[in-house]
């Protein structure tokens, strides 16, 4: 039972563009999000993350949206460069369980030149 | 700043034999992790420590043992190695929980045949 999603397994834009990357989640007490960037042989980087409390978390050229009642965030990567190609790892913690994130299975973004 | 440093980086096992993956952080985080990723897969939480002296089981940790051995190393012991757990072990520290960002190592691949 899968409860954090990322349907796409691949997306590819072009440099300059918008890069979407969408995550569903069905456990209705996830009350904070991260997303994780990764490169190939190498592990995870925090990139950005949002309470529950909010709807959209800025940082420089990422935003992550929140949509509580579609259970639905994203991360927007404005404008995307060609440095940002890596899998992306949506992940949801829910409230009282301190050490536990529960991952999504990444959607790998390709950003061409 | 070596932040998180796993040891090694590859490694192949026979079925039924036994190894240790070592973990060390240089960040004075209270809190260790290990997780795995299987292709196609988002990382399983295996074991965690809250804090030096305390660890607890995560969403996969049969098969497996873990020691806090000390504020900074964390390590992650299979005792009888079996080809379903091929895959790529990751450490993790963090300042405290995990809506606090992780801080990953590089990885282990590890192979049992």
């Amino acid at each position: 039972d899968q409860q954090v999603k990322q349907n796409s397994p691949s997306l590819s834009v072009q440099e300059g563009r918008i890069s979407i990357l969408n995550c569903d989640y069905t456990n209705s007490m996830f009350d904070y999000f991260l997303w994780y960037k990764k490169y190939p042989a190498e592990g995870p980087t925090f990139l950005i993350s949002i309470s529950s409390i909010k709807d959209k978390n800025e940082d420089g050229r990422f935003t992550v949206f929140l949509n509580k009642s579609a259970k639905h965030l994203s991360l927007h990567i404005v404008p995307s460069q060609p440095g940002d190609s890596a899998v992306y790892f949506c992940a949801a913690t829910v409230g009282g369980s301190n050490y536990k994130l529960t991952f999504g299975k990444g959607t790998l973004l390709t950003v061409n030149p | 700043n070596a932040g998180v440093t796993q040891t090694p980086k590859f490694q192949v096992l026979k079925t039924g034999q036994s190894m240790t993956l070592q973990c060390a952080q240089d960040m004075n985080h209270n809190s260790m992790y290990w997780y795995r990723q299987d292709p196609g897969m988002g990382l399983r939480l295996i074991y965690y420590s809250a804090s030096e002296g305390t660890t607890d089981k995560g969403e996969v940790p049969n098969g497996y043992n873990v020691s806090r051995l000390n504020k900074r190393e964390f390590s992650l012991r299979l005792e009888s190695a079996a080809p379903s757990q091929t895959s790529v072990y990751f450490c993790a520290s963090s300042e405290g929980t995990v809506r606090e960002k992780l801080f990953f190592g590089s990885g282990t691949q590890l192979s049992v045949l």
